[in-house]
């Protein structure tokens, strides 16, 4: 019930395509959905979040997109660089402290 | 902004030594958190402060483990004695405060126990 479950778990995309990963949750009191980019000997950082009373949110080449029917959420990276390349999280949280966390991406662009 | 500040960032160190990891917060963040990462489990929450008061500390492996928070503007995260199964990176993290705002994480301090 707690789970976000991430995938894949690992991608490879050639330069200026679109990186695509999915998310998918069973608790529907959650209701924040953010997105944490890592880079290698960094801590996550916050990419990206969205509420579910929206179903996109677009900040630059990074968009969400929201299912709030079939629990799902996805990110996706238009015209992908080879500076974003880096391990994605998907996570989620229901009001509290607590951020429940997908397993991660490793996203590979290739020049 | 000089953001989350953890030291040391590298620590080696042998089996059954006292380990102590350092973690200095945002000014003004109320909310604290050590995550354990590897590449087995992922991102683990350790423990969780709120105004320098731990909340949930469900997430320590066992009693070898303990934090404090002395003030609002440090913590520490002590392993007595280490062992090679605590080889992993720690983060601590803070933020404004408990929910539905970014995490701020620190770089890390990568452990590894021999």
């Amino acid at each position: 019930q707690q789970q976000v479950k991430q995938s894949p778990q690992s991608l490879i995309v050639q330069k200026g395509g679109i990186s695509i990963i999915n998310c998918a949750y069973e608790n529907t009191a959650f209701d924040y959905f953010p997105w944490y980019q890592q880079f290698p000997g960094k801590g996550p950082a916050l990419l990206i979040a969205i509420r579910p009373d929206v179903s996109e949110k677009k900040e630059g080449r990074f968009t969400i997109s929201f299912n709030k029917s079939a629990k799902q959420f996805s990110l996706h990276i238009m015209d992908s660089q080879p500076g974003d390349s880096a391990t994605y999280f998907c996570a989620a949280s229901s009001g509290n402290y607590q951020l429940i966390w997908g397993a991660g991406t490793k996203l590979i662009i290739k020049p | 902004d000089a953001g989350v500040i953890q030291s040391p960032r590298h620590e080696v160190t042998e089996m059954g030594q006292e380990v102590t990891l350092r973690c200095k917060p945002i000014s003004g963040h109320n909310s604290l958190f050590w995550y354990r990462q590897t590449m087995m489990r992922g991102l683990e929450l350790l423990i969780y402060f709120n105004n320098n008061v731990p909340i949930d500390d469900s997430g320590m492996p066992e009693d070898r483990f303990s934090a404090k928070m002395p003030n609002a503007s440090f913590s520490t995260l002590k392993i007595q004695p280490s062992e090679p199964r605590d080889s992993a990176v720690y983060f601590c993290a803070s933020r404004l405060r408990d929910s539905g705002v970014p995490l701020h994480f620190g770089n890390g301090t990568r452990l590894t126990v021999t």
